[in-house]
């Protein structure tokens, strides 16, 4: 069981390009979630999905997109990116009934 | 403005001694979580704890539960260097979605 892996594990891209950072489980869990984390803030909820085919905005939405096709993967999208999204982006998942959160190792994003 | 405020921000102590870390709200939770992060790794849950009042023990940690529901505190007993990392207290808002407090910076010193 791998639980949750997020690919790429480091990327630097340039202002204005897009990029997709990849998620995907093998818990068949429902829920999934991306978070951005910075220095000093915690974690900040970007996108999260309760199934294939359910998406829903979080506390920090702007600049991203989401899809669910399927249980077991939630990429998500970066269209023309900005160096206020340099941070460090978790995915994870949680089983229906139980709020303990699985997280992936991570994708560290710098925008320059 | 973070809803789960966590305190201190950074500590560094010396090994075998006892630390304590909080996290406070003006919000009822239903439960409330307690995860460590190392760095280069996401969050593991250490504990959850659901009663108002409720304490937990996992080995030389201590969870305690405000009788309110709206404050927790982590309590390590005799620290080690493997207990360095980055603590994170949640809280569940309804069935499926967390709030997480901004984190206590642990080192401890060999």
């Amino acid at each position: 069981n791998a639980g949750v892996t997020q690919t790429p594990k480091f990327r630097i891209l340039k202002i204005g390009q897009s990029m997709t950072l990849q998620c995907t489980q093998d818990m068949n869990h429902n829920y999934m979630y991306w978070y951005r984390q910075d220095p000093g803030m915690g974690l900040k909820l970007i996108y999260y999905s309760v199934g294939a085919g359910i998406t829903d905005k979080g506390e920090v939405p702007n600049g991203y997109n989401v899809s669910r096709s399927t249980t077991e993967d939630f990429p998500l999208r970066l269209e023309l990116a900005a160096p206020s999204q340099t941070s460090v982006y978790f995915c994870a998942t949680m089983v229906t009934g139980n709020t303990e959160a699985f997280f992936g190792q991570g994708t560290r994003l710098t925008v320059v | 403005t973070q809803l789960l405020e966590q305190s201190p921000q950074f500590l560094s102590i010396q090994e075998g001694e006892n630390l304590t870390v909080y996290c406070n709200s003006s919000s009822v939770f239903s439960s409330l979580q307690w995860y460590r992060q190392e760095p280069g790794e996401g969050p593991v849950l250490l504990v959850t704890v659901v009663t108002g009042g409720e304490v937990k023990k996992l080995k030389r940690l201590t969870f305690q539960f405000g009788d309110a529901r709206k404050d927790s505190s982590l309590h390590i007993t005799a620290a080690q260097p493997g207990d360095t990392g980055l603590y994170l207290c949640a809280g569940a808002l309804g069935d499926y979605k967390l709030s997480f407090g901004a984190g206590t910076t642990v080192t401890v010193r060999a």
